[in-house]
């Protein structure tokens, strides 16, 4: 069972355009969550995160948006660049309470800025 | 400062061979964890360590194994491979166990012929 699910494998946007980037989630516990950026042949580099008690976190031209009703977080990139193409993952931790901080990942979406 | 790095980058392995792969976390991290990728999937989680100790196994075999070191470095260890251990393994370090934010090596690309 996907518990962190991302569901548009793919992502097309032009140079300058903002880029919306989803993610769900069905485990109630997770309350914290993080994107990470992936290039081929690289480890993903940790981007921006949020906590389950905020509903908004920005930094620079990443914002991430957390709709706790909904089980539904999304990062906005504004405004794009061609430097941004790159998988971008969502992942959540169950914390509070747990023996371990694991990161829970969904299954990324490629993200293309078009010059 | 360094981040954490991984050894090799690249390895090629046949079926029922053992391998290790190595780990040294970001300098002052005491934690570090242990991902498979394979092609078209997120990263799962297969272990946490901290100070020595194991805090948290993903669901993976047996024939998995890890352990931390006094430095905390730490090895990930794979007996009898089989061709669906082909993936890339990352490993992920954070000041502590309780530590949201991990950040993640380069990773160990593993092929099993």
């Amino acid at each position: 069972d996907q518990q962190v699910k991302q569901n548009s494998p793919s992502l097309s946007v032009q140079e300058g355009r903002i880029s919306i980037l989803n993610c769900d989630y069905t485990n109630s516990m997770f309350d914290y969550f993080l994107w990470y950026k992936k290039y081929p042949a690289e480890g993903p580099t940790f981007l921006i995160s949020i906590s389950s008690i905020k509903d908004k976190n920005e930094d620079g031209r990443f914002t991430v948006f957390l709709n706790k009703s909904a089980k539904h977080l999304s990062l906005h990139i504004v405004p794009s660049q061609p430097g941004d193409s790159a998988v971008y993952f969502c992942a959540a931790i169950a914390g509070s309470g747990g023996s371990n901080y694991k990161l829970t990942f969904g299954k990324g979406t490629l993200l293309t800025v078009n010059p | 400062d360094a981040g954490v790095t991984q050894s090799p980058t690249h390895l090629i392995k046949t079926r029922g061979q053992h391998v290790t792969l190595r780990c040294s976390p970001i300098s002052g991290h005491k934690s570090v964890s242990w991902y498979q990728q394979v092609l078209g999937q997120g990263p799962q989680f297969i272990f946490q360590y901290y100070e020595k100790e194991e805090r948290g196994r993903g669901n993976f075999p047996d024939r998995f194994s890890a352990r931390q070191f006094p430095n905390y470095s730490s090895e990930l260890n794979v007996n009898a491979l089989l061709l669906g251990d082909s993936a890339l393994y990352l490993c992920a370090s954070s000041r502590q166990a309780s530590s949201y934010e991990q950040y993640f090596g380069p990773g160990t690309r593993l092929t099993v012929t």
